[in-house]
């Protein structure tokens, strides 16, 4: 079975601060996602990998970076938080010829 | 722009009772479409998917999506569904295989035991 873990399931941060949110894959899968999940707007895409230190935007980068330098993890950084970032944070991740995205928990990410 | 629209965000129904949750999509070219369900603290997971070939589709649980291409429509049916499948459930649009995921606000289903 196909495990992604994510660092942390809750996290509570103050506005400036800078946030990590790290996610690990262990089926060696060449793509890896970030999105965030808020209530009556689904999922949106952050970023995207599609391999090792290589970054595609998705619908909302503003305010994200992200971080792959091993192919089984993959990072996700606040520079500095704000209250607008508070959501449900979810990665997932694909590859070896299946298009099935695989989900980690989530972290909730409160900001103050 | 490609999008996915579900039609209801919340649906509250009766065990046994039949279930229909609408997916319409945007797009001309190739797709790829999905159900994902999300049970209560559980993580996101698939329920089934069309790729090519026979329209209706079945996945887990008793469930099943008929893709109708003239409609742009992938609709989730159960013929009698269960207190367990109370869930969030997203409908997903993938086009010309790659990889990236466009997704339906989801639809919130409770049954009542």
């Amino acid at each position: 079975d196909v495990k992604v873990t994510q660092s942390s399931r809750y996290l509570v941060k103050r506005t400036g601060e800078k946030v990590f949110l790290e996610c690990v894959q262990d089926m060696d899968h060449e793509n890896m996602f970030w999105y965030r999940q808020d209530p009556g707007l689904g999922l949106r895409l952050i970023y995207f990998s599609y391999d090792v230190k290589m970054k595609e935007k998705g619908d909302i980068p503003e305010g994200y970076s992200v971080s792959r330098e091993k192919k089984e993890r993959f990072s996700l950084i606040l520079e500095s938080a704000s209250t607008n970032q508070t959501s449900m944070y979810l990665c997932a991740s694909t590859g070896g010829g299946t298009d099935t995205q695989y989900f980690g928990p989530g972290t909730r990410l409160t900001v103050l | 722009a490609q999008s996915v629209s579900q039609h209801n965000h919340h649906v509250i129904l009766s065990e046994a009772a039949s279930l229909e949750l609408g997916c319409n999509y945007s797009y001309g070219g190739t797709v790829n479409l999905f159900w994902y369900v999300q049970y209560p603290g559980q993580h996101l997971q698939l329920l089934l998917k069309y790729f090519s070939g026979d329209p209706l589709v079945k996945g887990i649980k008793g469930f099943e999506a008929e893709f109708i291409k003239s409609k742009f429509s992938f609709n989730l049916r159960k013929p009698s569904v269960q207190w367990s499948d109370t869930a969030e459930y997203f409908c997903a649009l993938e086009e010309d295989s790659n990889y990236q995921l466009i997704w339906g606000a989801g639809t919130k289903l409770i049954i009542k035991p």
